[in-house]
């Protein structure tokens, strides 16, 4: 077990519709990560939090959003769903960031999204 | 910028046998991290072993060894005595310091399938 809480595993929604997937960070990590894990794109880093703060985007699309709340838990926003869309979305923490660059990630089992 | 590469999409083992997981970066950075996950058929994502820029010395973690060619920006994974549950996709993924971020880059992986 990681300590990485992701909810909910599965998803499954129509397309044009929008999604909120839920990541609860292990005790004491400040970084939150987002990742999409698609069949052709491999995982690809959507977005960094560090303690409420966003620090780095990659390929995240504008439809998508994301925060970090005060009690470090983050929320990955997936509005005007396509069917592209399906993937499974991965959340990761860490104590820091750039500085704790020989700690791992730690990953939550992943909210698998389904759009139909 | 920064990169990873495996260049064997699937490979083949023999139970009990060694098998090595191929892996190649590239980095203008001086300090970074080197670590390989484990992703079963069920999804999760499973920290196996980490290896730093500045260690001499190759890391091991039980039946995992880390073999670190710094010169050759290659750090290849060694599976030894393979089990069948040893089966699953492994990803090679570098932790970069540069744009204060600390997010996991990541290789396309391997298909790795443990023959009894």
């Amino acid at each position: 077990d990681s300590g990485v809480t992701q909810t909910p595993k599965h998803l499954i929604t129509a397309t044009g519709q929008r999604v909120t997937l839920r990541c609860s960070p292990r005790s004491g990590d400040l970084s939150v990560y987002w990742y999409q894990q698609s069949l052709d794109q491999g995982l690809q880093f959507l977005i960094h939090y560090y303690n409420g703060e966003e620090r780095a985007k990659g390929n995240i699309l504008e439809r998508f959003s994301a925060q970090q709340f005060p009690d470090l838990h983050s929320e990955l926003n997936l509005s005007s769903l396509e069917l592209g869309d399906s993937a499974l979305y991965f959340c990761a923490s860490s104590v820091g960031a750039a500085s704790s660059y020989n700690s791992p990630l730690h990953f939550g089992n992943g909210t698998r999204l389904t759009v139909t | 910028a920064q990169k990873i590469t495996q260049t064997q999409p699937g490979m083949f083992v023999q139970e009990k046998e060694a098998v090595t997981l191929d892996c190649t970066y590239d980095t203008s950075d001086q300090s970074y991290g080197l670590f390989w996950y484990k992703q079963p058929s069920s999804g999760e994502m499973i920290f196996l072993i980490y290896q730093g820029s500045y260690d001499e010395q190759n890391a091991t973690e039980g039946r995992y060894s880390l073999n670190f060619q710094k010169a050759r920006k290659s750090a290849n994974l060694v599976i030894s005595a393979s089990q069948l549950g040893d089966s699953a996709m492994y990803f090679c993924a570098m932790r970069e310091t540069s744009g204060n971020t600390g997010k996991l880059i990541f290789g396309q992986g391997t298909t790795l399938q443990v023959k009894p």
